[in-house]
């Protein structure tokens, strides 16, 4: 059965690097996403993605944040000066169609900020 | 706006009891779809049910059924004869209209821990 793969499972990094959470959503489906579940919290809504652009995004999703579908498979998130306050996990999703909700998540990357 | 409110924070029951876990939701939209997701503990989510708004009747799944009404806007899920392998935090979502973005607003999690 197809699935979203994300890497890494784990990254830790130091205050202020750069990270690029990686996504290969299933291959014949059109939206894009990524959420965020702070530990313990509910998982929240950062970012859609069709044709190439971003359709949706949240408050959360500043400056700082941005998404590429570099190749036609991979879709990134890219953290661009990490915060302790992302310390998370990023959980992709793709769906065949916008509305229907039938969104498949990917097992999550865990990030851990110090 | 949309909301979903899952008020109870944490359950506890002894396995082979039933539960049922609430949720309430709030949406303008005439069209929606209601969710629910298990998270266990190694943190992935695992898609559970999705149900459309005109779609009122309850449905069962071997020890999982969920009451959907929509008078009262809830969409509740009860687990029959739990089992220690239900404990997980359980999650009630919502996605909006067709033609929007696909987003799913999610509730708090309802964290349930089966007893054996």
């Amino acid at each position: 059965e197809p699935e979203v793969t994300q890497t890494p499972s784990h990254q830790v990094t130091q205050m202020g690097q750069e990270v690029i959470l990686r996504c290969v959503p299933i291959s014949n489906h059109l939206y894009f996403y990524w959420y965020r579940q702070i530990l313990g919290q509910k998982v929240e809504f950062l970012v859609s993605f069709y044709n190439n652009e971003i359709s949706e995004k949240s408050e959360i999703f500043d400056d700082q944040f941005s998404v590429e579908r570099p190749d036609g498979s991979n879709f990134t998130l890219k953290i661009r000066s990490t915060k302790l306050e992302d310390s998370a996990m990023y959980f992709c999703a793709s769906s065949p169609l916008a509305g229907t909700g039938e969104l498949f998540f990917g097992e999550g990357s865990r990030l851990t900020v110090l | 706006a949309q909301k979903v409110t899952q008020a109870q924070t944490e359950i506890s029951v002894v396995e082979k009891e039933d539960v049922t876990l609430d949720c309430v939701y709030e949406t303008r939209d005439t069209t929606y779809y209601l969710f629910w997701y298990k998270q266990p503990p190694s943190g992935e989510l695992v898609f559970l049910i999705r149900r459309n708004s005109f779609d009122e009747q309850n449905e069962i799944s071997g020890r999982y059924s969920w009451n959907f009404q929509k008078s009262t806007s809830s969409f509740n899920f009860t687990i029959t004869a739990s089992q220690v392998v239900d404990s997980a935090v359980y999650f009630c979502a919502l996605s909006g209209r067709v033609g929007n973005t696909g987003k799913l607003i999610f509730g708090q999690g309802t964290t349930l821990q089966v007893k054996p």
